[in-house]
C-alpha cells in the first residue's frame, strides 16, 4: 500500500459547486498533514495545513480523521481559478540523519472547474 | 525577493551527456532539496541539504550528484544522462530540515534522447 493515496480524478465541476477530495495515509505515526496546490506545469505551493480540529481558510476547509487515517479538502463555491492539482502531503518517517521528519507526497487529485 | 530560481527552464540532452541544474534561493533558508516529478510517480526526493556544507541522499539518488555551493545555491549534476532521467526537476527550500512548508522553484523540464 502506498504511504499516501489520492484519487487522481479528474474531478470536473461547474462553477459554484462544492467539491471534496480525500487522501488516505498508511502510517499511523504520521504527525502533520498538508494540502499543496500545483497549477498545470507550475511548481507546488502550500495551500493549507490540516489540524486535528479541522481548519478553514475562506472557501477551503481541511479535516483530519486519525481513526480512519485520512484527510479531506472541501472547496465551496468553486471558481475557475481553483482548477489545479491538489497534492496531499504527510509528514512521516525521517531523513537519513537526525530526527527531522520528511514530507511524503501524494500523486495529486486533478480538479477542473468549468464555466 | 525572487524566492527560488532555477536554470535552465528547459533542456534536451543526448544519452551520455552531462549537465548541471542550478538552483538559488534568497530567503535565507537553511535547507534545500532536489525533487523529480514523473507522471504516476509523484514528487520523489533525489538529494537534500540540511544546511550549508551538508548533503544527503533521498529516495532516488542514483545517477545524480549535488553540491551545496553556499547557503543560497544548491546544484544538481547529471554525469551521464539516461532516458530514464527525463523528468521535471524541482528545487525547493525551507527554513529548516523537516519544516513543513517548502518553497519551490519553477522547475526544469529535462528530456534525454
Amino acid at each position: 500500500r502506498k504511504e499516501v493515496e489520492q484519487d487522481p480524478g479528474p474531478f470536473n465541476v461547474p462553477e459554484g459547486a462544492t467539491v471534496a477530495f480525500n487522501c488516505t495515509y498508511s502510517n499511523s505515526a504520521s504527525q502533520s498533514f498538508f494540502w499543496y496546490r500545483q497549477d498545470c506545469r507550475k511548481e507546488p505551493k502550500l495551500l493549507m495545513s490540516v489540524y486535528s480540529s479541522g481548519n478553514e481558510d475562506g472557501r477551503f476547509t481541511a479535516q483530519l480523521n486519525r481513526a480512519s487515517q485520512y484527510i479531506s479538502l472541501l472547496i465551496r463555491d468553486s471558481k475557475l481559478s481553483d482548477s489545479a492539482t491538489y497534492l496531499c502531503v504527510v509528514n512521516v518517517g525521517f531523513y537519513n540523519a537526525g530526527n527531522n521528519r520528511k514530507l511524503i507526497w501524494g500523486l495529486g487529485t486533478s480538479l477542473a472547474v468549468n464555466p | 525577493n525572487a524566492g527560488v530560481t532555477q536554470t535552465p527552464k528547459f533542456q534536451v540532452l543526448k544519452t551520455g551527456q552531462s549537465m548541471t541544474l542550478q538552483c538559488a534561493q534568497d530567503m535565507n533558508h537553511n535547507s534545500m532539496y532536489w525533487y523529480r516529478q514523473d507522471p504516476g510517480m509523484g514528487l520523489r526526493l533525489i538529494y537534500y541539504s540540511a544546511s550549508e556544507g551538508t548533503t544527503d541522499k533521498g529516495e532516488v539518488p542514483n545517477g545524480y550528484n549535488v553540491s551545496r555551493l553556499n547557503k543560497r545555491e544548491f546544484s544538481l549534476r547529471l554525469e551521464s544522462a539516461a532516458p530514464s532521467q527525463t523528468s521535471v526537476y524541482f528545487c525547493a527550500s525551507s527554513r529548516g530540515l523537516g519544516d513543513n512548508e517548502q518553497f519551490f522553484g519553477p522547475g526544469t523540464r529535462l528530456t534525454v534522447l
